[in-house]
């Protein structure tokens, strides 16, 4: 199976702030068609989840620009520019390339 | 607007069965791709089974395998989960969710506990 690890676990961070959070696979996500099936989500507390970006780096209808997905291969990275009140909550990067699907473990984003 | 609608969640015993529905609306059922996630109370995200579009191809995690069926009825937009022998490690919210690849929707859950 193909591991997906987040870090950090716990990103505490001032309102206005950059935020960061890393993501790397046990194995290069680059699907056979070409496309590396990268996705991040969003759990609010209390919420389901939803997607903010598929496919590496395209943010989903609706996202507010100061979210962005980068990277390649094993490597990805989800950034919000300034963080605001209505980020905290839980960010998962999942894999969609490979049978079993896996997500990260999960980072837990809060207002310092 | 796409909804994804669970139901069927329950409290059961340890070995027993549940049955999972997930109806769907607001985009063509038929041949889109479906999943179910599950979350373990406290816990993270944990895929369980996806059932494909066209040839409804079904994939399983391991810790379910042999004990869960993921199947779908295209004529009631209804995607379902069957749930055998369930164990207590099974107690979590089950979310429905369009795609495999990409999913892009997710239910609002049905919470399933396994306990004596």
């Amino acid at each position: 199976d193909v591991v997906m690890t987040q870090s950090p676990l716990s990103l505490p961070v001032t309102l206005g702030q950059p935020a960061s959070i890393s993501c790397r696979s046990s194995q290069s996500l680059v699907h056979s068609d070409g496309n590396t099936y990268l996705n991040w989500f969003q759990q609010r507390p209390g919420q389901s989840p939803r997607r903010l970006i598929y496919k590496v780096s395209n943010r989903d209808s609706g996202v507010p620009d100061r979210f962005s997905g980068s990277g390649s291969g094993t490597d990805f990275t989800l950034k919000i520019s300034r963080v605001e009140a209505e980020d905290v909550g839980v960010y998962y990067c999942m894999q969609g390339t490979y049978w079993p699907r896996t997500f990260g473990q999960g980072t837990n984003l809060e207002i310092k | 607007e796409v909804q994804l609608l669970e139901s069927g969640g329950d409290l059961v015993q340890p070995g027993g069965s549940l049955r999972l529905s997930c109806a769907a609306s607001g985009f063509t059922f038929a041949g889109q791709a479906m999943s179910w996630v599950r979350q373990a109370p406290g816990k993270g995200l944990e895929w369980v089974s996806s059932i494909s579009g066209s040839t409804d191809s079904t994939y399983y995690a391991d810790s379910v395998k042999g004990r869960f069926t993921i199947s779908r009825d295209n004529s009631k937009n209804t995607l379902y989960l069957q749930m055998n022998s369930l164990r207590a490690e099974d107690t979590a919210v089950y979310y429905c969710a369009k795609g495999a690849t990409l999913i892009d929707q997710w239910g609002q859950g049905t919470l399933v506990t396994v306990s004596s």
